[in-house]
């Protein structure tokens, strides 16, 4: 069974970058026709979706974010990981990471718990 | 961006008996292949989502046959024939026909 684990820091500064990393046990990134997104949900709110991965390194992104967003892929660690700069208070909320099935069947099957990253000074 | 609009946004429900959550899209989901990607997702309390519905109406492994999905176009419904305890939790439709892919607000489901 495919699991994912979520990691960083729990608090950024205003204006700075947030950095987080999603492990993936239980099967290799690189397999199969999955990529790999990340989703984030501010306190008592909706889901919004940042963006994905595929094993290619090809990456896309919500344009509501995309000039701020960068997610990069590390094979070698069964790992990808976001990076969201000039962060602000807008910015707080759980982040999680997700499975996702991009082509036939369009949906995410598997999350990480989720990290709840905090942006205050 | 494609808007997904859900009602009622809290759905009182006594055990046993049903509950039925709508969905509607600002545009239609049909896309271009002829295919419709919505789906259903559950949020139990201090939990990620988990995908219950996925193409309108096909269940994920797993999950219990009391959930049901159904719809067409703009307009879709999550139908759980006898709420049980562990269903308590809120409910987002997602829409993946149209990029980037966009969820309803939730819809939060509890025990009267």
């Amino acid at each position: 069974q495919v699991q994912l684990q979520e990691s960083g820091p729990g608090l950024v500064k205003p204006s700075q970058t947030l950095s987080l990393t999603c492990t993936v046990s239980g099967g290799s990134i690189s397999s199969g026709s999955y990529c790999w997104s990340w989703i984030r949900q501010p306190a008592g709110k909706g889901l919004e979706w940042i963006g994905r991965i595929y094993t290619s390194g090809k990456t896309e992104y919500n344009p509501s974010l995309k000039s701020r967003v960068t997610i990069s892929l590390d094979t070698s660690k069964n790992q990808f990981s976001l990076m969201l700069n000039s962060v602000t208070a807008a910015d707080t909320a759980v982040y999680y990471c997700a499975r996702d099935e991009a082509s036939v069947l369009r949906y995410f099957d598997y999350w990480g718990q989720g990290t709840l990253v905090a942006v205050s000074s | 961006d494609i808007v997904m609009t859900q009602t009622p946004l809290s759905s009182p429900v006594t055990l046993g008996q049903p509950a039925s959550i709508s969905c509607r899209s600002s545009q239609s989901l049909v896309d271009s292949d002829g295919n419709t990607y919505l789906s259903w997702f559950q949020q139990r309390p201090g939990q990620p989502p988990r995908l219950l519905i996925y193409k309108i109406s096909n269940r994920f492994s797993g999950v219990p046959d009391r959930f049901s999905g159904s719809g067409a176009g703009t307009d879709f419904t999550l139908k759980i024939s006898r709420v049980e305890a562990e269903d308590v939790g809120v409910y987002y439709c997602m829409q993946a026909t149209q990029f980037p892919r966009t969820f309803g607000q939730g819809t939060k489901v509890e025990i009267k």
